[in-house]
């Protein structure tokens, strides 16, 4: 059974950066898919931050790009994310998924953590 | 403003179909890229429910259907329960913005 448990501070100040990490179990995380983070402000709809393969390809919102980056550590198991120059607008449930078997998401995001939930305020 | 258009709302009684649409372009749906659809129960994490426009995920109850025409797909439910209120996303790839778009949701109500 494959799990993801994301992992980092639950409070983040105005222009810091927001450091999280996502520990995967049952499945090798350098195996041929994809792994990466959406995100859900309160009481809003669903955002892809981006995603990241095994060999360290990366694909980021466009939205978002000058801010984000996925890094991947297959050792350990994890991959991770940090969005830097935050402001309340970042504020959102996290969530780390795999997300799926091409990098324009064949299969879907079939497995995912509980989210987490990230506060930008001072 | 989402890539990919849905209804806010749709409700049914229990035991009725409802279905709902996710609307997109030429540069998602209309360029053939597969649809998605997640269920979102209040305060849990989206799960998916159909993959690749049409495919049910092991587990998922054949109650739930879905289909892509065009620029747009649908999520379909039959004989609907009280447990299906919940909110549904769509999801697909878009070229030019060379990214993963969402739905902005549709919150479905059994009356």
């Amino acid at each position: 059974q494959v799990q993801l448990q994301e992992s980092g501070p639950g409070l983040v100040k105005p222009s810091e950066t927001l450091s999280l990490t996502c520990t995967v179990s049952g499945y090798s995380i350098s195996s041929a898919y994809y792994w990466g983070w959406i995100r859900q402000p309160p009481g809003k709809g669903l955002e892809w931050i981006g995603s990241i393969y095994h060999s360290g390809s990366t694909y980021y919102n466009p939205s978002l790009k000058s801010r984000v980056t996925i890094s991947v550590d297959t050792p350990k198991k994890q991959f991770s994310l940090k969005l830097s120059s935050v402001t309340a607008a970042d504020t959102a449930v996290y969530y780390c998924a795999r997300n799926g078997y091409d990098y324009v998401g064949g299969g879907g995001i079939d497995y995912g953590g509980q989210g987490t939930l990230v506060t930008v305020s001072s | 403003q989402s890539v990919l258009t849905q209804p806010p709302s749709v409700s049914g009684a229990p035991g009725q179909r409802v279905t709902m649409s996710c609307t997109g372009s030429s540069s998602n749906i209309g360029a053939g890229y597969d649809v998605h659809w997640y269920q979102q129960l209040a305060g849990t994490a989206p799960k998916l429910l159909i993959y690749g426009n049409s495919n049910r995920p092991s587990g998922v109850p054949d109650r739930f259907s879905g289909s892509k025409s065009g620029i747009s797909a649908s999520l379909a439910i039959t004989g609907l329960q009280a447990e299906d209120e919940a909110d549904y996303y769509c999801q697909s790839y878009d070229s030019s913005l060379s990214g993963w778009v969402f739905g902005g949701g549709t919150k479905l109500t059994v009356l």
